[in-house]
């Protein structure tokens, strides 16, 4: 199957730092990146969607002007935690989808581990 | 708008044991339909996934689901409990044919402890 890495895997800032997550499809294009947010013993909950070339598209409740994504190839896209505080601590999961002829999947990242002091 | 409803947080078997986690969907159109599994730490695995194809979909580690449109669900079952498998699971559902708008939308997750 498909990979999707991220990096870093976990993270540990002070409070009112940045911190930017890469996230990665090493062997195919996509076309549309997705962010989620999973705080613990919680589901994930989308936070945004990227299109390469374009801004991405943040669901309500979600800062754009804090959570800053770039897609800016067909392979990376990335998430940078701006002026970050103790309540953004969460794990971050990107993900990544096929939409080329004859295949239709989305992939997921292992995640980053985000701890702010 | 699409959801899903994991019914029980918790679900605790025995080893050698039937496993039925429960899944209700809602949608205005036919939906994608998704089981992942995630162990601690972890990223998601997709354990197998329903897309409008045969409703009786077959995954990984011998997990299975049946897709009922009359009772809007799309349970997931293992014949027999292993210890591996205890683990978080989530039920998702998307909108048909992953177009640039669709997205993947979660359930709230169900851990399965398995008990010796």
């Amino acid at each position: 199957g498909a990979v999707v890495s991220q990096h870093p895997s976990r993270v540990i800032c002070k409070s009112g730092t940045s911190v930017k997550i890469e996230c990665r499809s090493l062997d195919f294009q996509a076309t549309t990146m997705f962010w989620y947010r999973q705080f613990p013993k919680q589901s994930l909950m989308l936070m945004a969607t990227s299109n390469e070339g374009s801004k991405a598209t943040y669901e309500q409740g979600v800062e754009k002007d804090k959570f800053l994504i770039n897609h800016a190839s067909l392979t990376l896209s990335t998430l940078t935690v701006t002026s970050a505080h103790p309540e953004d601590s969460s794990f971050y999961i990107c993900s990544a989808r096929i939409h080329s002829q004859g295949r239709r999947e989305q992939f997921f990242g292992p995640g980053t581990r985000l701890t702010v002091l | 708008a699409q959801s899903v409803t994991q019914l029980g947080s918790h679900v605790s078997v025995s080893e050698g044991a039937l496993v039925l986690l429960r899944c209700n969907y809602s949608s205005s159109v036919p939906p994608y339909l998704f089981w992942y599994v995630q162990y601690p730490n972890q990223g998601l695995q997709l354990l197998l996934k329903y897309t409008s194809a045969a409703t009786l979909v077959k995954g990984i580690n011998g997990f299975e689901a049946e897709f009922k449109k009359s009772e809007t669900s799309f349970h997931l079952t293992k014949p027999s409990a292993h210890m591996s498998d205890a683990a978080e699971y989530f039920c998702a559902v998307s909108d048909p044919g992953y177009s640039s708008a669709s997205k993947i939308i979660f359930g709230s997750g169900t851990r399965l402890s398995i008990r010796p």
